[in-house]
């Protein structure tokens, strides 16, 4: 248990849907964070908040949205998805001040059909 | 633009040592640290090094050049239970004023009988 809760674990969606994935932490952090885990390639940064602001997006498709509606909650939301979107998503959280350690949640398996 | 570096899969006999090797070219540099991921779970911290030299925490320890860009991660005494994906990240300054962690593509480790 490392602090960070993701919902769901496993989603199913098809290329139409809309869905949402979250994240909470109670740590006290003030940056939280996307990241995409595809099978042999790095861990990708997507998306990072501190204080509830968005400062990196790293040229993410606009199919992904984030939403940091306080320091403690962190959503991404899903629509008109790709087969190659299919990936384990991971949120992480940090204190603002050094990302000397990230807290990371289990993760989101997400399968586009 | 950021870059990691580490060998894809590594095998190991149980109650010996290995040595997981990670190079890196980064724009700007704070430190290296590595990450725990058993198959199905979150990444979990396991060090972090700001410093050169050699950082020890139980079986686990890892040592830094930054001359060299070069860090490794050293377990000893294996368990079966090591067998996982090792990260190294780089924790670097993110061109807005804050950090950011950048990951390599893990290494997988099997600890054999």
């Amino acid at each position: 248990e490392t602090g960070v809760t993701q919902t769901p674990r496993h989603l199913v969606m098809g290329m139409t849907n809309k869905k949402s994935l979250k994240c909470e932490q109670h740590l006290g952090h003030n940056a939280m964070y996307w990241y995409k885990q595809s099978a042999k390639k790095p861990l990708e940064l997507m998306f990072v908040y501190n204080f509830k602001e968005q400062t990196e997006n790293n040229s993410v498709p606009s199919r992904f949205s984030p939403e940091c509606p306080n320091s403690s909650h962190l959503f991404l939301h899903l629509h008109t998805l790709q087969p190659e979107d299919s990936a384990l998503y991971l949120c992480a959280s940090s204190p603002r001040e050094t990302v000397t350690e990230a807290f990371f949640g289990q993760g989101t398996r997400l399968t586009v059909v | 633009g950021q870059s990691l570096e580490q060998p894809s899969e590594v095998t190991a006999v149980e109650g010996a040592i290995v040595q997981i090797n990670c190079t890196y070219q980064t724009s700007g540099f704070y430190g290296l640290s590595w990450y725990q991921q058993h198959d199905g779970g979150a990444p979990t911290f396991l060090s972090y090094n700001a410093l050169d030299g050699l950082e020890e925490t139980g079986r686990f320890s890892s040592f830094l050049s930054r001359s060299d860009s070069y860090g490794y991660l050293l377990l000893q005494e294996l368990q079966m239970k090591d067998s996982a994906s090792y990260f190294c990240a780089v924790t670097s300054p993110d061109g807005a004023g804050s950090y950011q962690l950048t990951f390599g593509k893990g290494t997988k480790l099997s600890v054999i009988p």
